[in-house]
């Protein structure tokens, strides 16, 4: 079942601006990541964020993640046109057996040069 | 680096034909999974398997059925493939240790049934 839903389903940018996606999702997690997917390529692992840690940065990403609200976002800072790609959030919900993840339907971002 | 590969990039099958997907790490992972992903629905997990010929049903595992005779191969089989199974299938490693528990892709396998 489709845990994690992002949010909007598609943005488009020009390059130099701020990208902010989010990710809902329903259950108690133990950790939250977030994977970018080229065109017709595989899910590459972006960053991870345990549940009890409330803001992680890696390069020019930015992630949030608010338990009470059940919600993460992930900013792409100074966006290029190479970042175009979709995003997907994963949850690694403390109900799933062996380190099962659940991902949602993912944002395409567009940036354009 | 982990590498994940996948023994085709693109597959074309007839309705009816039995259909091997073949999926290998080279990290020595435990885990292995096999996703579908199609427009709108994003990744959906087939059969995953935490062992050498141990697997588990996903979310969609009807119409599939998986091997794990190694612990780097994992095998996603269509006994009898169908047009709803054109797809783009995507298959993943990841350590066995609880907590961090980032999934590693193979380039995906993009197949169509006629």
């Amino acid at each position: 079942s489709q845990q994690g839903e992002e949010d909007p389903q598609a943005l488009s940018i020009q390059e130099g601006e701020n990208a902010t996606m989010n990710c809902s999702y329903k259950t108690s997690i133990n950790n939250l990541q977030w994977y970018r997917q080229n065109s017709g390529r595989g899910l590459v692992h972006l960053i991870l964020i345990r549940s009890n840690e409330r803001e992680k940065h890696s390069g020019r990403l930015r992630v949030t993640l608010d338990t009470s609200k059940k919600s993460s976002s992930l900013l792409i800072t100074a966006s290029r046109a190479a970042d175009t790609a979709s995003y997907f959030c994963a949850t690694d919900a403390e109900e799933n057996a062996g380190n099962m993840l659940t991902f949602g339907g993912g944002t395409r971002l567009m940036v354009k040069p | 680096d982990v590498k994940v590969t996948q023994s085709s990039r693109y597959l074309v099958k007839r309705t009816g034909e039995k259909v091997f997907l073949e999926c290998v790490q080279d990290m020595d992972h435990e885990n292995m999974f096999w996703y579908r992903q199609d427009p709108g629905l994003g990744l959906r997990l087939i059969y995953f398997s935490y062992d050498v010929k141990m697997k588990e049903k996903g979310d969609i595992p009807e119409g599939y059925s998986v091997s794990r005779e190694k612990k780097e191969r994992f095998s996603l089989i269509l006994e009898s493939a169908s047009t709803n199974q054109t797809s783009m299938y995507l298959c993943a490693s990841s350590p066995g240790l609880a907590g961090d528990n980032e999934q590693f892709f193979g380039p995906g396998t993009r197949l169509t049934v006629l």
